[in-house]
């Protein structure tokens, strides 16, 4: 069952920041916070993970809050083709995930 | 190009059919995963197999029937299904399942299987 709320829709202007909230109050000491994203019709591409710690890699960057309930995916500068529903799970294996609703990510020219 | 390939692409079936759908990967994963994808909803997991072996069946009508012959090739065989079974069906592999001690990699996700049944 998905453990994560997300809103579930967003608008970013092209080349500007996307910034995506993610609530992960429950989350459990050993569960890691997973970033995914699905364009239409294709099946989901691994974003970013992290347990703690803030990370980053060349597609994004991911905060997540001293006390782990929340976390932000950031884009750092959104094209069209990050238009996409994004998905935060949580998972302390990394293996069963248990996809949410998302957040569905408009990128505007 | 994800290393996981999913056959057919799509699939039109009437409900008294048999067909089974495809998928295999290349990336030497050994935790295989089935999900559904309905209309305007959630993907489901539905089936994961570790080492070929089914590790979990999240209350899959019988209908759908998984294989798994080897850790590289996933299977499901469908029969008798129904209208609302259409959907998109998606297989994903990682590098293993482990039931705790932190992530054993992500899971990379084929371009699913688009099945109609009339």
């Amino acid at each position: 069952d998905a453990k994560t709320t997300q809103p579930p829709s967003m608008d970013c202007a092209e080349g500007r920041a996307a910034n995506l909230p993610c609530n992960h109050s429950t989350i459990s000491g050993n569960e890691y916070v997973y970033w995914y994203r699905q364009i239409h019709s294709q099946g989901p591409q691994y974003i970013i993970h992290g347990l703690k710690n803030n990370e980053t890699n060349e597609m994004a960057s991911l905060i997540i809050t001293e006390d782990r309930k929340s976390s932000t995916l950031i884009l750092p500068h959104a094209t069209l083709r990050d238009t996409a529903v994004y998905y935060c799970i949580v998972s302390p294996t990394g293996n069963q995930f248990y996809f949410g609703t998302g957040t569905s990510l408009t990128v505007i020219p | 190009e994800t290393g996981v390939t999913q056959t057919p692409r799509h699939l039109v079936m009437g409900m008294t059919n048999k067909k089974s759908l495809k998928c295999e990967q290349h990336l030497g994963h050994n935790a295989m995963y089935w999900y559904k994808q309905s209309a305007k909803k959630p993907l489901e997991l539905m089936f994961v197999y570790n080492f070929k072996e089914q590790t979990e069946n999240n209350s899959v009508p019988s209908r759908f029937s998984p294989e798994c012959p080897n850790s590289s090739h996933l299977f499901l065989h469908l029969h008798t299904l129904q209208p609302e079974d259409s959907a998109l069906y998606l297989c994903a592999s990682s590098l293993s399942l482990r039931l705790a001690g932190g992530p054993t990699g992500e899971l990379f996700f084929g371009e699913g299987s688009r099945l109609t049944v009339l």
